[in-house]
């Protein structure tokens, strides 16, 4: 049973550009949430998905949007990309109907803003 | 309000015990996780407890929570080199019934020979 996985692994972006992040949630689960997480800090939550729609948000700003599809897939994309983006961002997938809702995590996409 | 701190640093002996603390402030939190993160990777989920449970045990982990003073904690018993890593604290923040993760800042475990 492979778990949640992300891609790419690593990514390098100039100031100004755009980028798309992409994550498929571990089997059985059908909410995926996204954080984001700067050196030395603990992770920020920035949204998260269900039934393909946002159903809730962190306090990010607008040019961080995303998508579910319906296999639960999931991409996280960030427009006008700044200095202060570049952050591990961590894709986390849980099960909906589960009380303890336990968000398992991928190992995360290296962005590098220049 | 939310907000979780943790500890920025501990050092232990390899074999002794470990005890990491955490406080939170949303006094709705239903569950309380820790997770792990080694170098380069993402968190691993060690435990979670939930908030009517005063302690929880699995193998060499110990949680304890006292919810009077928001106050959670994790012990790790027989600490080895393997378990150095950071170990973060979240609490479950439930709003219109999506949860949503809050962390602290993490606690970085040195354990050393």
């Amino acid at each position: 049973d492979a778990g949640v996985t992300q891609s790419p692994t690593h990514l390098i972006k100039t100031r100004g550009q755009q980028v798309t992040l992409r994550c498929s949630p571990k089997s059985g689960h059908d909410t995926v949430s996204w954080y984001q997480q700067a050196l030395g800090q603990g992770p920020q939550f920035i949204f998260q998905y269900y039934e393909e729609e946002e159903r809730q948000r962190g306090n990010f700003p607008d040019r961080f949007s995303g998508h579910q599809f319906p296999n639960y897939s999931s991409e996280l994309n960030v427009n006008a990309l700044l200095l202060g983006d570049s952050a591990l961002y961590l894709c986390a997938s849980s099960p909906r109907r589960r009380a303890s809702n336990e968000q398992f995590f991928g190992p995360g996409t290296r962005l590098t803003v220049l | 309000g939310e907000d979780v701190e943790q500890s920025l640093f501990l050092s232990v002996r390899e074999g002794d015990s470990s005890v990491i603390n955490c406080t939170y402030t949303d006094s709705s939190s239903t569950y309380l996780y820790w997770y792990k993160q080694e170098p380069g990777a993402g968190l691993q989920l060690l435990t979670y407890i939930f908030s009517n449970m005063d302690m929880k045990q699995d193998q060499r982990l110990t949680v304890l929570l006292n919810k009077k003073d928001k106050h959670l904690s994790l012990r790790i018993a027989d600490t080895q080199t393997g378990d150095s890593a950071i170990y973060f604290c979240a609490e479950t923040s439930l709003s219109g019934g999506y949860n949503k993760l809050i962390f602290g800042a993490g606690t970085r475990l040195a354990v050393h020979p």
